[in-house]
């Protein structure tokens, strides 16, 4: 069965480093995602793309945050000089088209901000 | 006032029993209804999703949609202890590329 990967499982790094996250979306899936959760809280929303664009993005998700599609499988998100808060689960998910909005998740990566 | 509420639990149950989770939310514009299922720091594994109002079952899970009442529910019946996880709901407009809105989760324990 066709599954989202996401490389690290677990990514450790200092304040103020930036960390790549990487992810391979189902293959003929078109919209694209990251959502992030903190240890104990809610699953949030980051960021959707679709056809090389960004289509939605929350509050969290502020200039220290960008996502790129480099090619045709992979799904990046950066954050450019991470803090203590960014401390979280990461995840990437993925969907087949617009018309029924349904998105399947990878494993996620763990990101521990030191 | 939070948009998608979840009780979190902890819910213990025997194994063989009926469990019903649920949500409610504030947002009239949602129109699909998913429940995940969750293991310690692990992805959200989709379980069912239903479109506007309306019952859906799928083996021993059956999810239903009250829109009149913003309340939804996801019924497992004959627990398994393998049905131990976290339960989340959560919930989008129609249009594409749209966020998914997460209840907290609901942690379930079924003991054997």
């Amino acid at each position: 069965e066709p599954e989202v990967t996401q490389t690290p499982s677990h990514q450790v790094t200092q304040m103020g480093q930036e960390v790549i996250l990487r992810c391979v979306p189902i293959s003929n899936h078109l919209y694209f995602y990251w959502y992030r959760q903190i240890l104990g809280q809610k699953v949030e929303f980051l960021v959707s793309f679709y056809n090389n664009e960004i289509s939605e993005k929350s509050e969290i998700f502020d200039d220290q945050f960008s996502v790129e599609r480099p090619d045709g499988s992979n799904f990046t998100l950066k954050i450019r000089s991470t803090k203590l808060e960014d401390s979280a689960m990461y995840f990437c998910a993925s969907s087949l088209d617009g018309s029924k909005n349904i998105q399947y998740f990878g494993a996620g990566t763990r990101l521990s901000v030191l | 006032q939070k948009e998608v509420e979840q009780d979190p639990g902890p819910l213990s149950v025997p194994e063989g029993a009926i469990v019903s989770l649920n949500c409610t939310y504030s947002n009239s514009a949602f129109q699909y209804f998913m429940w995940y299922r969750q293991y310690s720091r692990k992805g959200p594994e989709l379980l069912m999703y239903t479109y506007s109002s309306g019952n859906k079952e799928d083996g021993r899970f059956t999810a239903q949609v009250d829109k009149s009442s913003k309340y939804i529910s996801l019924f497992i019946r004959d627990s398994q202890p393998s049905d131990s996880a976290t339960y989340l709901c959560a919930m989008s407009a129609v249009q594409a590329g749209t966020a998914l809105i997460f209840g907290k989760g609901t942690t379930l324990s079924v003991s054997s």
